[in-house]
């Protein structure tokens, strides 16, 4: 059965870095783009970008573009996704996505089971 | 602020009808597709309705989507408790060049 199995929650001063792994199983990993959506505190949903894990292309949000670095590595099916110059704004639960396609159309079917970040001094 | 609208609550008796609307533009719901889904209390969301009106296999046929020009809707007939989530609309944006949502619903079942 498809997987998407994140990391664990991080803790991290103002300022710093975190990344975050999402790492795929039960399916050929570099068949589908998988996305980062994050949820802060009492909030909707908000889209950070996508990297296809066959070639390693990347697209940002324009909102996170020079903020955020996704990666990928075929032989362990894991996405990595990196946050810089962290702000107490960016404390949410961090989603990695499956993105799949129906007649044109995308969503996303699978979801990872979240990670929390709490960025605080 | 949420580029797709939706009321921040929503409820219900069990068995009712319930409907929660998604209201966007000309550059999401007005030229693609309109996607649902559902967050249980501390998970992560679930695929519940795919290309405006498609179920995914094992959600029940109670969910039904609709959509007209730029606006989408959720509609729950015979409402559960277990239906007592958050719902969450989405569209891709031509303009953004990403997929973007909507605040969210929380529906309680009372």
């Amino acid at each position: 059965q498809v997987q998407l199995v994140q990391s664990g929650a991080e803790v991290k001063n103002p300022g710093a870095s975190v990344r975050v792994s999402c790492k795929a199983s039960g399916y050929t990993f570099t068949a589908y783009f998988l996305h980062w959506v994050r949820q802060a505190p009492g909030q909707g949903l908000e889209w950070m970008g996508v990297i296809n894990p066959s070639g390693g292309g990347t697209t940002y949000a324009q909102k996170f573009q020079g903020r955020v670095t996704m990666t990928t590595d075929t032989s362990t099916s894991t996405v990595y996704m990196e946050v810089s110059s962290l702000r107490s704004d960016d404390t949410a639960v961090y989603y990695c996505a499956r993105r799949s396609q129906s007649s044109g159309t995308y969503y996303f079917d699978y979801w990872g089971q979240g990670t929390l970040v709490t960025v605080s001094s | 602020q949420s580029v797709l609208t939706q009321p921040p609550s929503a409820s219900g008796t069990p068995g009712q009808r319930v409907t929660i609307s998604c209201s966007g533009s000309s550059s999401n719901i007005g030229r693609n597709a309109v996607n649902w889904y559902q967050q249980l209390p501390g998970t992560a969301p679930r695929l519940l309705i795919y290309s405006d009106i498609q179920r995914p296999s094992g959600v029940p046929d109670r969910f039904s989507g609709s959509k007209s020009g730029t606006s989408a809707s959720l509609a729950i007939s015979g409402l559960q408790s277990e239906d007592e989530a958050d719902y969450h609309c989405a569209a891709w944006d031509d303009s953004l060049h990403g997929p973007v949502f909507g605040g969210g619903t929380k529906l309680t079942v009372l």
